[in-house]
């Protein structure tokens, strides 16, 4: 069955640019959307469509996406952008999401 | 502002039942479709079954097909979840979440703060 691979955690230092990858069969083909998880709260979406940002989402938060591999990049991370990262696609009527990463700040 | 609040969650058996309900406002609650989302304890996001915006298409994950049944009441602004035969593995914090569809595909805009299923077993 189809599935969003993404690593289980990501480290980065406070000002540096942090990427989180996520890649699928025929991901390409897809419009991947990302979201934010913060301990004890309801995730939020960061980027939708590949590459666009809901409003009120920093413009730090970027996305983007190479053949079957999409990157959701947070430029100049800050201490709260620390969370657990999800990407989601569509696949046959069926949303997925991928296993989740965690971004320490450190 | 848009507002989903889930209730109906709590402790119940293996096998049991147990119907949730979400209640949406600070939109135009028809026109959307809607969509159930699954967290178990410590893990990650799981999708469970959406709804389109009149109610005629309803999906369901694979996990539930057969035991849940997804419905809305667009007069009230309410979703509903029965969950039927219910499992230890459907112990999750469930979340109603509004889809935001444009062009070929849907996004998940807005969450509710969640309800938590346990099933003992």
């Amino acid at each position: 069955s189809y599935g969003l691979t993404q690593p289980p955690s990501v480290s980065v230092s406070p000002g540096q640019t942090a990427s989180i990858t996520c890649s699928g069969d025929q991901l390409g083909d897809k419009y991947p959307s990302w979201y934010q998880q913060k301990p004890g709260q309801s995730p939020v979406l960061v980027i939708y469509q590949d590459n666009k940002r809901p409003s009120g989402i920093p413009e730090r938060f970027s996305g983007s996406k190479s053949g079957n591999t999409a990157t959701l990049t947070i430029s100049g991370t800050q201490a709260l952008d620390e969370a657990n990262y999800y990407c989601q696609a569509w696949d046959t009527r069926t949303a997925l999401f991928g296993g989740g990463t965690k971004l320490t700040v450190l | 502002e848009v507002q989903l609040v889930e209730s109906g969650g709590g402790l119940v058996q293996s096998g049991g039942s147990l119907r949730l309900s979400c209640a949406a406002s600070g939109f135009t609650f028809s026109t959307f479709v809607m969509s159930w989302v699954r967290q178990a304890p410590g893990k990650g996001l799981e999708w469970v079954s959406d709804i389109s915006h009149n109610g005629a298409a309803i999906y369901y994950a694979d996990s539930v097909k057969g035991r849940f049944t997804f419905s809305r009441d667009n007069s009230k602004n309410t979703l509903s979840l029965q969950m039927n035969s219910l499992r230890a593995e459907d112990t999750a914090v469930y979340y109603c979440a509004r889809e935001d569809c444009s062009g070929e595909t849907c996004h998940f805009d807005y969450w509710g703060q969640g309800t938590l299923v346990t099933v003992s077993s």
